[in-house]
């Protein structure tokens, strides 16, 4: 029973380019979540996700980034024309029910890195 | 304005000694999860819980509702308990509030 699968681990990209990032949920979880950690700083809220649902983005940038959670495969983040204010690791959950109710099971991140 | 604060920030214990974490929270919430992020950076999510008390081995969370408040112990640390230590609040919806964590070191 594999938990959250991320990949990859490390990425790196120079400014400009795109980064995809993607997250396999928990079997058995519907709920997904995507955080992202900056340097030296806490964890923020970016998107909650449902299957081909976007339920709550209200913590993404306005601009270059997008997530989705097609009815099959993973859950991806996606960054484009990537800066170097982009370099952070970004930490995808999961979770069988609301995160209000639920226990949420972490990957083990995905670290950008900007050139 | 929905907050979670921890203190302290800084921490460093002798093995054995007794361990508590404070987060404070602002207004009411729905659940508070407390997380761990090891060295290596992987997070580990340790309790969820909206009232009262849950132990696992030598990790015991509280809360209390009226005081919005929150503690994570430990007991007989070790230096394997050394780790970042976060709590996390539900405001009634999806979006989590994350505190700026306590750094925990236990030296042998």
């Amino acid at each position: 029973n594999a938990g959250v699968m991320q990949n990859p681990r490390h990425l790196v990209r120079r400014r400009g380019q795109e980064a995809r990032l993607r997250c396999s949920p928990m079997k058995g979880h519907s709920h997904v979540y995507w955080y992202r950690q900056l340097p030296e700083e806490g964890l923020k809220f970016m998107v909650y996700l449902q299957k081909e649902n976007i339920i709550d983005e209200s913590g993404m940038p306005k601009e270059r980034f997008s997530a989705e959670f097609p009815k099959e495969g993973p859950s991806i983040l996606r960054i484009q024309q990537v800066v170097r204010g982009d370099s952070a690791a970004y930490f995808c959950a999961s979770s069988r029910g609301s995160s209000g109710a639920n226990v949420l099971t972490f990957g083990a991140g995905s670290r950008l890195t900007v050139l | 304005k929905n907050e979670v604060e921890q203190s302290p920030q800084n921490l460093t214990a002798q093995e054995g000694e007794f361990i508590t974490i404070n987060c404070s929270y602002s207004v009411g919430i729905s659940a508070l999860h407390w997380l761990q992020q090891h060295p290596g950076g992987g997070i580990v999510s340790l309790f969820m819980l909206s009232s009262g008390k849950k132990k696992h081995g030598r990790l015991i969370a509280t809360i209390n509702i009226q005081e919005k408040h929150s503690s994570l112990h430990i007991t007989a640390s070790h230096p394997r308990d050394s780790a970042v230590y976060i709590c996390a609040a539900n405001f009634g919806n999806e979006k989590l509030t994350f505190g700026t964590g306590t750094r925990l070191t236990i030296i042998p």
